[in-house]
């Protein structure tokens, strides 16, 4: 069965400094990693994925494969980036997505 | 709005009671989701159509929980006989065919309160 940690709950980060949100997953095969953000009063929403290897909003995550971890990283936090932020695995050609429980990113002014 | 449309946003039912959530997918999307969240917890996948055929069920749809899309397009959850414990927000999410990407696209779903 396929899990998704991220272990922090609450983290708070001044505006302009780093931010790193943690994931930790288990799946033996090749899974699909994801991040999905939900601002305040809006839908969760796809932030990004793995396979793009794109930066979206200042935001890049890098699968490791060794660590199991799928890190979401931004160098200079903006106060738009308060919000909650969910991790989320799919094994390759299954349907259902695994999301682990979110972290709650608050941007200190 | 042409986003994915959850009806009613907020259900607030007596234990024992029948409720059924109605989902419209955004158009021409032909897969289409239901999750629960309940607090402090992300969401967790109860089933998944593509088009009319109900294609997986996960293990935490109890007999008391059926979902329908009989024509493809929108889909109903009803849940019999509420129990306090199916408290929480449900949502409903699609994507379209041909969508290499596995991105889901959310509605804004329905809480529901079992008092």
């Amino acid at each position: 069965a396929q899990r998704v940690t991220q272990p922090e709950k609450l983290l708070s980060v001044f505006k302009g400094a780093p931010v790193e949100l943690k994931c930790n997953y288990s799946y033996s095969g090749s899974p699909e990693l994801f991040w999905y953000v939900q601002y305040s009063r809006q839908r969760l929403q796809l932030l990004l994925r793995h396979i793009s290897r794109e930066s979206i909003k200042g935001f890049t995550a890098d699968l490791n494969k060794g660590e199991t971890s799928f890190h979401l990283k931004k160098p200079f936090a903006q106060e738009e980036d308060s919000a909650m932020y969910y991790c989320a695995l799919k094994r390759f050609g299954n349907e259902k997505l695994t999301f682990g429980t979110g972290t709650r990113l608050t941007i200190i002014p | 709005d042409t986003g994915v449309s959850q009806d009613p946003r907020h259900k607030i039912t007596k234990r024992g009671q029948n409720v059924t959530f109605r989902c419209d997918p955004i158009s021409e999307h032909n897969r289409l989701y239901w999750y629960r969240q309940t607090l402090g917890q992300g969401p967790e996948f109860l089933t998944y159509f593509q088009n009319e055929a109900q294609l997986e069920k996960s293990r935490l749809l109890s007999d008391r929980f059926s979902a329908e899309r009989p024509k493809g397009s929108f889909s109903t959850l009803e849940i019999q006989r509420t129990e306090q414990g199916d408290s929480a927000m449900y949502l409903c999410a699609s994507r379209p065919r041909g969508q290499n990407t596995g991105e889901l696209f959310f509605g804004e779903g329905s809480r529901l309160t079992v008092l």
